[in-house]
């Protein structure tokens, strides 16, 4: 079954500790990208990633860091997790359409990140 | 900084009705656009991409883009509870070996038996 998925999809951890949210696909997509959902602001973009050892801000990325590896994975990685990064994250992947752009997003699970 | 822009609603609706769903983006290049469906707790999913200016149909669904007046809208026919959930508009623009894709706040959707 193609499907994003997403480890762990509930954490609940203290401020100052290095946590690591893990983001895997199985449809060979080039494109990858961590999105962060918050109540009344919406899904805004954190980082994303054209392809292995390619990645790029998003519109949010302060406090998080990425890797592309592998195809396959993009973990998302907090270093100091701080109580405003208590969200709903999540992991999505597309393949090019065209020449330039990405087409259909495929969204993992989600992630629900408490940070006391 | 490249916006989207929704009325966050609740919509309302009959069962049966028309809903109509609109959407705004600042960015003249945006090249792509997207609607997705999100019930509550859920990730969000796609319904719809349009890239040219007019109307798109796929079954009750239909998407229109107006890159003149840069509005995006979706028309969801004959409404069922079923359809009750969050909507996002979303508008990508790419260049340069980069890619972007931002969201709108969501507008929800209440369809009433």
């Amino acid at each position: 079954e193609a499907q994003v998925t997403q480890n762990p999809r509930y954490l609940i951890t203290v401020t100052g500790k290095k946590l690591t949210v893990t983001c895997s696909q199985n449809m060979n997509h080039e494109y990858m990208s961590w999105y962060r959902q918050d109540p009344g602001l919406g899904l805004r973009q954190i980082y994303y990633s054209m392809n292995v050892e390619v990645t790029d801000k998003g519109d949010v990325p302060e406090g998080y860091k990425v890797s592309r590896k592998e195809k396959r994975n993009f973990p998302l990685i907090l270093e100091s997790p701080s109580p405003n990064q208590t969200s709903l994250y999540f992991c999505a992947s597309s393949s090019p359409a065209g020449l330039d752009f990405p087409d259909t997003q495929y969204f993992g699970p989600g992630t629900r990140l408490t940070v006391l | 900084q490249k916006e989207v822009e929704q009325n966050s609603g609740p919509l309302s609706v009959p069962e049966g009705a028309i809903a109509s769903l609109n959407c705004t983006y600042s960015d003249r290049g945006s090249q792509s656009f997207f609607w997705y469906r999100q019930y509550s707790g859920k990730s969000p999913e796609l319904i719809m991409f349009i890239y040219s200016n007019g109307d798109k149909e796929d079954g009750r669904f239909t998407a229109q883009l107006n890159k003149a007046s840069q509005y995006v809208s979706l028309l969801i026919r004959d409404s069922q509870p079923s359809d009750s959930a969050t909507y996002l508009c979303a508008a990508s623009y790419s260049g340069a070996g980069s890619y972007q894709l931002t969201f709108g706040k969501g507008t929800k959707l209440s369809v009433i038996p």
